[in-house]
């Protein structure tokens, strides 16, 4: 079975600086996605950027980056140019492609406070 | 943009009543899944409908059950509310593959069974 774990339950930061937040994931499989999920206080889940493991570069979106390491099995996320609406409680997540129906399993999270 | 809806922000029950909890899509998606999130355990996925009628137990299914008669509907049924069972719940959705993966979230619902 697979696993994610996130082991930083609370991170904080100042506002323009980076940080950056860990996951670490357990599987077999060989073909999978990776996921990022930010949930700001008292508003809806989003994703903030996808990682499929057959790709050796990392995802970039805008201020957001991903160091992939496949063979550690770490899928960290940095945070560049930190703002005070990166304030949220953010999810890793993982993905087998073997099925369609596309589960995910989650880490348990870690809050991150952006402070001014 | 998908929407994902769910009946209320907040839930307040008591011990033993039924309770539903609904949700809707408007993007035609085939998979809608059900999950509660407890601080320090993330999220942990209760059911999940990859189409009408159809469903399967995710990783903690006991005290729940689900319904979808509806592709764009999708309803937990707690049969009879325990404490434990005080939680937030939240609902998604996702094409599945063709979306590459991405799923869509409500609002969720605060749950509390006293």
């Amino acid at each position: 079975a697979q696993t994610v774990t996130q082991s930083q339950p609370e991170m904080s930061v100042q506002e323009a600086e980076t940080v950056t937040l860990s996951c670490t994931y357990d599987t077999s499989e060989n073909n999978y996605y990776l996921f990022w999920y930010k949930q700001p206080p008292s508003r809806q889940m989003i994703l903030v950027i996808r990682q499929e493991a057959y790709k050796q570069q990392n995802a970039t979106e805008n201020r957001f980056s991903v160091n992939f390491q496949k063979a550690a099995k770490s899928f960290s996320l940095k945070i560049s140019d930190s703002q005070l609406g990166d304030t949220a409680m953010y999810f890793c997540a993982f993905m087998k492609l073997v099925s369609g129906t596309g589960k995910l399993i989650f880490g348990q999270g870690t809050t991150l406070q952006v402070k001014p | 943009d998908v929407k994902v809806t769910q009946s209320s922000r907040y839930l307040v029950k008591r011990t033993g009543e039924k309770v539903f909890l609904e949700c809707v899509q408007d993007m035609d998606h085939e998979n809608m899944f059900w999950y509660r999130q407890d601080p320090g355990l993330g999220l942990r996925l209760i059911y999940f409908s990859y189409d009408v009628k159809m469903k399967e137990k995710g990783d903690i299914p006991e005290g729940y059950s689900v319904s979808r008669e509806k592709k764009e509907r999708f309803s937990l049924i707690l049969e009879s509310a325990s404490t434990n069972q005080t939680s937030m719940y939240l609902c998604a959705s996702s094409p599945g593959l063709a979306g590459r993966g991405e799923q869509y979230f409500g609002p969720g619902t605060r749950l509390t069974v006293t």
